[in-house]
C-alpha cells in the first residue's frame, strides 16, 4: 500500500524567495511518484514525475524534484517563487508499475506575497 | 488536441436524488479514471475503467457506480445522494491503465452540491 504525506497545508512565500514544498511518501514497493498543480476552479495539472533514473527531475514552470529513497522524500523546489505559482500543489504517489491508482496527498496552498 | 472534458461543470441536487456525471477524455485515451475532492478528505480515487471494464475500485459505497462506453466516454452515478457527497469530482485519462505509467491528465471536474 502507499500513503503520501504532505508536512504544511499552506506555505506562503515572497516573490522571488525559494519555494519549497515537501513530501514523504510510504510505499512497499518502489513508487513512481509526481507533483500536480491545481488552480482555482481547474483540475489537476502535472508538473513533473519520477519514475527510474535520475532522481534529480524537472518539470514545468521551473520547477524540480529530487527523489530521495533513504528519507523516502520527493520535496519540491522552485529558485524563485512567482506570482503565477500560487496554488494548491498536490504531491503523489503509485506502484512502480503505474498500474496502479493515483494515491495523493492532502495538498499544500501556496501563497505568494509581493 | 481537446483536453478531457466533463460535464456538467456545476451541478445541484437533493438529498436523496441521483445524479449522472459525464466524462469524455482525450481522443485516442482509453483509461479513464475518477477521483473525489473534498476540502477534509482531499483527492480519493473512486474507480478507473478500461476498454469499458472496470480494472480498480476504491473505497466507496455501492451508491457510486460508472460505466465506459465503446468510444471511451464514461460515466459515473450517484444515487441517493448524501450531503457528504458534495464535492468536486475529477475525471482523468491515459493512454493505458494505471496513471503512473503515462501521463493522466485531468478535467475541470463537475462540483456537485448537495442540499
Amino acid at each position: 500500500a502507499q500513503s503520501v504525506t504532505q508536512l504544511g497545508s499552506h506555505v506562503s512565500v515572497s516573490e522571488g524567495a525559494l519555494v519549497l514544498l515537501r513530501c514523504n511518501y510510504s510505499s512497499s514497493v518502489p513508487p513512481y511518484l509526481f507533483w500536480y498543480v491545481q488552480y482555482p476552479n481547474q483540475g489537476l495539472q502535472l508538473l513533473l514525475k519520477y519514475t527510474t533514473g535520475a532522481t534529480l527531475v524537472k518539470g514545468i514552470n521551473g520547477f524540480e524534484a529530487e527523489f530521495k529513497k533513504s528519507e523516502t522524500s520527493f520535496h519540491l523546489t522552485k529558485p524563485s517563487a512567482h506570482m503565477s505559482d500560487a496554488a494548491e500543489y498536490f504531491c503523489a504517489v503509485s506502484a512502480y508499475s503505474g498500474n496502479t491508482p493515483l494515491v495523493f496527498g492532502k495538498g499544500t496552498r501556496l501563497s505568494v506575497i509581493a | 488536441k481537446a483536453g478531457v472534458t466533463q460535464t456538467p461543470r456545476y451541478l445541484i441536487k437533493t438529498r436523496g436524488q441521483q445524479v449522472t456525471l459525464s466524462c469524455s477524455p482525450i481522443s485516442g485515451h482509453r483509461s479513464v479514471s475518477w477521483y473525489q475532492q473534498t476540502p477534509g478528505q482531499g483527492l480519493q480515487f473512486l474507480f478507473e475503467y478500461f476498454s469499458e471494464t472496470q480494472r480498480n475500485k476504491g473505497n466507496f459505497p455501492g451508491r457510486f457506480s460508472g460505466r465506459q462506453f465503446s468510444n471511451s466516454r464514461s460515466e459515473m452515478n450517484v444515487s441517493t445522494l448524501e450531503l457528504g457527497d458534495s464535492a468536486l469530482y475529477l475525471c482523468a485519462s491515459s493512454l493505458s491503465p494505471g496513471q503512473g505509467s503515462t501521463e493522466a491528465f485531468f478535467g475541470q471536474g463537475t462540483r456537485l452540491t448537495v442540499v
